[in-house]
């Protein structure tokens, strides 16, 4: 069972607002990523790390920004919450072969 | 770019077997894995090729060729809990793991 835990699980907020998703693994992965997958559609890449203080932006522009403080920590915050930003946003880490999923973070900005 | 190619549905009967394909860049291309997503549930980890051939791992098998610059997944004895979205995933330079545009797989009766 991967040990990979994303919080909040689901999270309605009013346009202007701050939000941090939360990404934590146990499992001393040093690659973790940020996916923005809308229902029935592609995974995207916004982020990914390859260790404790290297983050890179992935293939969809994002206005989102991350961390990497801690090998088990990579936390996505949004400044500023706009209703282009509704999606679900999944965490993952990996090995040398498999990555593991959190269960996500569905988020809506009214 | 990164793009990686798949038909976007297969259906198939229940007992059947299906092949999903994949298409992708082959700039700075480490390996081709295989993720599956129930609806509404995360994905999860199928299989992995590195090197060409074929990797089998129970019902699922999937197969690499780096000149073609193309993989697929075979699924063998469909069940109706197959029925879920498929994804074929790059590792790519700067550890990168880029997926492609996913293949809904629907199993009839």
């Amino acid at each position: 069972e991967a040990d990979i835990y994303q919080t909040p699980r689901y999270l309605v907020i009013g346009t202007g607002k701050k939000i941090t998703l939360e990404c934590s693994q146990t499992m001393g992965h040093d690659k973790m990523y940020w996916y923005q997958q809308d229902p029935g559609m592609e995974l995207h890449l916004i982020h990914y790390s390859y260790g404790v203080n290297s983050t890179e932006k992935g293939d969809l522009s994002s206005e989102s920004t991350v961390s990497r403080i801690r090998t088990e920590h990579f936390p996505l915050t949004l400044e500023s919450a706009r209703p282009s930003h509704t999606s679900q946003y999944l965490c993952a880490s990996s090995g040398v072969r498999e990555a593991f999923f959190g269960q996500g973070t569905r988020l809506t900005v009214v | 770019g990164q793009s990686l190619e798949q038909p976007s549905e297969v259906t198939a009967v229940e007992g059947a077997i299906v092949q999903i394909n994949c298409t992708y860049q082959t700039s700075g291309f480490y390996g081709l894995s295989w993720y599956q997503q129930h609806d509404g549930g995360a994905p999860t980890f199928l299989s992995y090729n590195a090197l060409d051939g074929l990797e089998e791992t129970g019902r699922f098998s999937s197969f690499l060729s780096r000149s073609d610059s193309y993989g697929y997944l075979l699924l063998q004895e469909l069940q109706m809990k197959d029925s879920a979205s498929y994804f074929c995933a790059r590792t790519g330079g700067g550890n990168k793991l880029t997926f492609g545009t996913g293949t809904q797989l629907k199993v009839e009766l």
